[in-house]
């Protein structure tokens, strides 16, 4: 059963810092790997989406890379706004080589930018 | 940008009443999902559907759940008898194909008192 852990669970900097935000997965026969942002009581906004071929995906001041062979990816946030505070769920598809190509969810990384 | 369309956003419904949770995908998609995050959890699958059938349910989506795409737009969740525990989020999410991701609409609130 996939399995994905994100860390940390919280974190809080200073505006204008670079952050990474962590996620690894347990099965590394994933078909792609998405990024999200979710704001408080809010929806979930797709940020950036990696398929099982690739290494990297940038968009703006975020850079997502995939590492298959060891189960991780990270989040690359550049020189962060106090607007970036919000949760970060990774979320990957394992490539079950079927039709049904569900998201299984890691618990997400509550980031906190201070002004 | 296209959406996925969820309403209501918020409802709240007394144990052991039915309810339906309502989503329009967006038209050019072919997969349909639900999801819920129970607060403070994590965002857990519910029922995949295509070509309209389900093609997977977890272990949540017993027999009190079901879903419909009645006319074509509409893709609704409804809980027969709900419970204090189903109290959660639901979000509606679609992709046009697999490998192109999910969007997902902004999640209709259910609280059972």
């Amino acid at each position: 059963k996939q399995e994905v852990t994100q860390i940390p669970a919280a974190l809080s900097v200073p505006e204008g810092e670079n952050l990474v935000l962590n996620c690894s997965f347990t099965d590394s026969a994933i078909y792609n790997l998405q990024w999200f942002r979710q704001d408080p009581g809010k929806g979930l906004t797709s940020l950036l989406l990696i398929q099982s071929s690739q290494r990297e995906q940038t968009s703006g001041r975020l850079n997502a890379s995939l590492d298959k062979s060891s189960g991780r990816s990270t989040l690359y946030i550049a020189a962060s706004q106090p607007g970036d505070s919000a949760t970060y769920l990774c979320a990957v598809i394992l490539d079950s080589g079927g039709s049904n190509y569900k998201l299984t969810f890691g618990k997400g990384t509550l980031l906190t930018v201070n002004p | 940008e296209p959406e996925v369309t969820q309403t209501p956003s918020h409802q709240v419904t007394q144990m052991g009443q039915e309810v339906i949770l309502r989503c329009v995908p967006i038209s050019n998609h072919l997969y349909f999902y639900w999801y819920r995050q129970i607060l403070g959890q994590k965002v857990e699958f519910l029922v995949s559907f295509y070509n309209n059938e389900i093609s997977e349910k977890s272990e949540i989506f017993d027999d009190q759940f079901s879903v419909e795409r009645p006319d074509g737009s509409n893709f609704t969740l409804k809980i027969r008898s709900t419970k204090l525990e189903d109290s959660a989020m639901y979000f509606c999410a679609s992709s046009e194909y697999r490998s192109l991701g999910y969007t997902f609409g902004s999640g209709t609130r259910l609280t059972v008192v």
